[in-house]
Formats: C-alpha cells, structure tokens, sequence
C-alpha cells in the first residue's frame, strides 16, 4: 500500500516563473492538503482540497492555487515565484471523516529553489 | 483555534525516557491532540493522537490530564535515531485547524 506520493523531490526555477508540484494521495483518502515549510520553521497550512475543490485555505495570496482530480490526485500550483516561496511543499491526505478527527499523513515533499 | 507551547529544544542520552509537554489552554471541546516526529527534509510523521487520558501505541504514550489544557508525549528508551523535531497540534479534523508551531528540537546524545 503505497503512502503519500510527491513529485518532482527537487526543483529549480527563477523568479517570475511558474511552477506544478504533484501529490498523489494514500489508498483510501480522498482529502488532500498542501503545506509550505520555509527552512528552520513549522509547515504552514496552505490549502485543503476535498471532491476536488477547495475547501479551506490558509493565509496564502492567489498566487498559490491548486487542483484535485477525480482520483483524488492533486497539483499546487505557483505562480510568479517570488525568492521568498522557496521551501519545502508537503502534500498530506487524509480520509474524509465526519464528527472525528482524521490523521494526515504527509508525503516527503518537494523542495522548490527560487533564484 | 487553540494555539500550543512547546519547549524549542531538549537532550537527552540514549536508552532514555524522553517526556516532551506542550500546552495548549485554549483547547476546545471537539479538538483532539496529534504528534508528529519530523527529520530534515522529510514530511511529518504521525506518531500518537488522543482526547483524554493516556494513550499507547508502539512507539510512544500521550497523557492527556483532565482539564486537557495540556499533554505530554512520552518516548521510551530513545535512540539516536529519535533525533528529530517533534510536533504538538491541536484542532479538529479541517487543515485550516491543523497549525504547527515550530516544534521542540530532540537531540539524542550518545
């Protein structure tokens, strides 16, 4: 049973570029929400994707924006990068568990570069 | 949304008990309380979740006291390979709920 799946593990992009980021969820989870960590710090909440739309987001301009497909798979998508949006992206999925509390579990990440 | 307070940093030697206590007095009713162990680079790892009392997996225990205004999370016999940054987050199940402090550092000596 494969766990959290991200790709690319690595990326290099300049500022002003565009970047996709893929995170492919656990078996059986159909919520998908995406984190950034900068280096030395907690991951911040970016957005939550559930029955492919976005169903909460965290304090992020709309520069940041996402997509969930049918089989639950899911892009983060940045654009007009900024050196400041280099980081490490975590993608955490979870069942959709109602009146409980569901457990994320997180992928390895993707590391961005901004120069 | 209930804030926490973890120490930044401890140490301690292997093959021993580590208890790591966060604070949480703003926690609400409906919020449970989840650790994570994360290494460099690396996604979080859950480790151990809990509402009340005292909870034991197979890598560590969470008591929870009766007010819930905080909770420790308890690693038996550490290793070095339990050097990591250690997580408390309280909140319900949205991510909108789940923020992450900047964590307490674990350093396991030899």
């Amino acid at each position: 049973d494969a766990g959290v799946t991200q790709s690319p593990t690595h990326l290099i992009k300049t500022r002003g570029q565009q970047v996709t980021l893929r995170c492919s969820p656990k078996s059986g989870h159909d919520t998908v929400s995406w984190y950034q960590q900068a280096l030395g710090q907690g991951p911040q909440f970016i957005f939550q994707y559930y029955e492919e739309e976005e169903r909460q987001r965290g304090n992020f301009p709309d520069r940041f924006s996402g997509h969930q497909f049918p089989n639950y798979s899911s892009e983060l998508n940045v654009n007009a990068l900024l050196l400041g949006d280099s980081a490490l992206y975590l993608c955490a999925s979870s069942p959709d568990v109602q009146g409980g509390q569901e457990t994320q579990y997180f992928g390895p990440g993707t590391r961005l570069l901004v120069l | 949304l209930a804030k926490t307070t973890q120490p930044i940093s401890m140490d301690s030697y292997e093959g021993q008990e580590v208890n790591i206590t966060c604070s949480h007095n703003n926690i609400a009713t409906n919020d449970y309380i989840t650790w994570y162990q994360q290494f460099p680079s690396q996604g979080p790892r859950f480790i151990i979740q809990g509402y009340k009392t005292k909870v034991t997996n197979e890598v560590a225990s969470l008591f929870i006291p009766a007010d819930r205004k905080s909770s420790t999370l308890s690693l038996p016999r550490v290793s070095l390979s339990d050097t990591a940054v250690y997580y408390c987050l309280v909140g319900e199940n949205y991510g909108q709920n789940f923020v992450f402090g900047p964590g307490t550092r674990l350093s396991v000596l030899p």
